[in-house]
């Protein structure tokens, strides 16, 4: 059981907007930034934002990140094909003294 | 070019030991602290450790604590995973990654290729 909370999956028709949330406490997101990591099919996870609502260079503005007390959310607008992948939040823990990843969700691209 | 290449995987008994390698190339390895992640098959992503950049600071999840050691050699710019006592459920594919900094943390922005660890008998 992950110590953040993610939906399993979610869905979307091309261009739609679909997001992502994560909940979590005050241990983890209520004190911490919130990251969020894309992993397509077979690769290594790529960082897709930080602190909070950051975009990494390479990272298309259709990706946006919000924060809210102890939950955050991952925005994807104008979806397509090749957004479909698992995503995860992550924040670091206080009372881990650890990382904390979000479950995961599998976003279908329909 | 920034990369990180993993090696050090491969099949173990329970109750075996397996030490991972994380080399990395292109960026100023000894200013970074790094991390290792794991993936269990079709399961989600989880931490395991991670280490400052002058090994200050060393954390670890709970189920990993007393079993796996990391550790770094900033001279040979890699970066290490001793795990002891393996069990089943430490089959995973494993990733090193390193900790961005722009001034402040930028979260896991590099990752090795991943390497795979099955612990069977």
């Amino acid at each position: 059981q992950s110590v953040l909370t993610q939906p399993p999956s979610a869905s979307g028709t091309p261009g739609q907007r679909v997001t992502i949330s994560c909940s979590g406490s005050s241990s983890n997101i209520g004190n911490n930034y919130v990251y969020w990591y894309q992993q397509l099919p077979g690769t290594a996870p790529r960082l897709l934002i930080y602190r909070n609502n950051q975009r990494p260079s390479g990272v298309p503005d259709r990706f946006s990140g919000s924060k809210s007390g102890t939950s955050a959310s991952l925005a994807i607008s104008g979806l397509r094909s090749e957004d479909e992948a698992d995503y995860y939040c992550a924040a670091w823990d206080d009372s881990l003294s650890g990382l904390a990843f979000g479950g995961g969700t599998k976003l279908t691209v329909l | 070019e920034v990369q990180l290449v993993q090696s050090g995987g491969g099949l173990v008994k329970p109750g075996g030991s397996l030490r991972l390698s994380c080399a990395a190339s292109g960026f100023m390895f000894s200013g970074f602290s790094m991390h290792w992640v794991r993936q269990a098959p079709g399961k989600g992503l989880e931490w395991v450790s991670s280490i400052t950049s002058s090994s200050n600071h060393i954390y670890y999840a709970d189920s990993m604590m007393g079993r796996f050691t990391i550790s770094r050699d900033n001279a040979k710019n890699s970066l290490y995973l001793q795990m002891n006592s393996l069990r089943a459920e430490d089959t995973a594919v494993y990733y090193c990654a390193r900790e961005g900094f722009s001034g402040y943390e930028i979260g896991l922005d590099v990752w090795g290729q991943g390497t795979t660890v099955t612990v069977s008998s």
